[in-house]
């Protein structure tokens, strides 16, 4: 498709559980990005990639947050022992490198994301 | 870390009425974003401004990246039902770059 595509939309899992999440950039966009939003709230970002290397990792809460990405293309959010407040929805956002401005990228643009809950 | 301060929260506004948002930052930015997002679904990007003191329109949105480049607002004239939503200031740059700095979104309501 031509947008960012994420999956699943929706998850429910138990506390303790690990759950998966995979993002789909729009084809030759080489940043991606994760972010979290919590109910009625901002996003928070979580981590950016550029390629399949992660240069900013610095929003991912805990040690049980991970992520990669294969192929420069798609990227998986992989959360272990889940936690009730790791409920939220995850979102997904690809973008391609302006290399004409520095520590800028071309503008985001955003999956309609996964609802993670965890009872 | 970098915070934006988004206002207003909310705002109930008859259909035809014009409505202004802004966001503050404590930190500068390189380039201001403003986003819309419908229930369910992931932001839309509206505009994006890459200057400070630019000023950009896009159809009855105009929006302008602050002088100090910490500052930015959202204009919408002529409002329509379909406005309503959630809009989102973002920042992007500075000593981070890649990733975007939210407001806390300002929650927009038009009666018909």
């Amino acid at each position: 498709g031509a947008g960012v595509s994420q999956s699943p939309s929706n998850k429910v899992t138990e506390k303790g559980k690990d759950v998966e999440l995979r993002c789909d950039p729009i084809s030759g966009h080489t940043a991606l990005y994760w972010y979290r939003q919590s109910l009625g709230q901002g996003l928070e970002f979580l981590i950016y990639f550029q390629g399949n290397s992660a240069p900013d990792k610095s929003g991912l809460p805990s040690d049980r947050f991970s992520a990669e990405r294969t192929g420069g293309s798609v990227s998986t959010l992989t959360i272990q022992r889940t936690q009730q407040e790791d409920s939220a929805v995850y979102l997904c956002a690809s973008s391609s490198l302006d290399r004409g401005r520095i520590y800028s990228n071309q503008p985001q643009h955003f999956g309609d994301g996964t609802r993670l809950s965890i009872l | 870390g970098q915070q934006l301060n988004q206002s207003p929260q909310s705002m109930f506004i008859q259909e035809g009425e014009d409505v202004s948002m802004n966001c503050t930052s404590s930190s500068i930015f390189n380039t201001w974003l403003w986003y819309k997002q419908d229930p369910g679904e992931g932001p839309v990007l509206l505009i994006a401004l890459y200057k400070a003191g630019e000023l950009t329109s896009n159809g009855r949105l105009t929006a302008q990246f602050g002088i100090t480049r910490k500052d930015s607002f959202l204009n919408i004239s002529a409002s329509i039902p379909s406005d309503v939503g959630i809009y989102f200031c973002a920042g992007q740059g500075g000593t981070s770059y890649g990733k975007l700095t939210f407001g806390q979104g300002t929650i927009l309501t038009v009666h018909p």
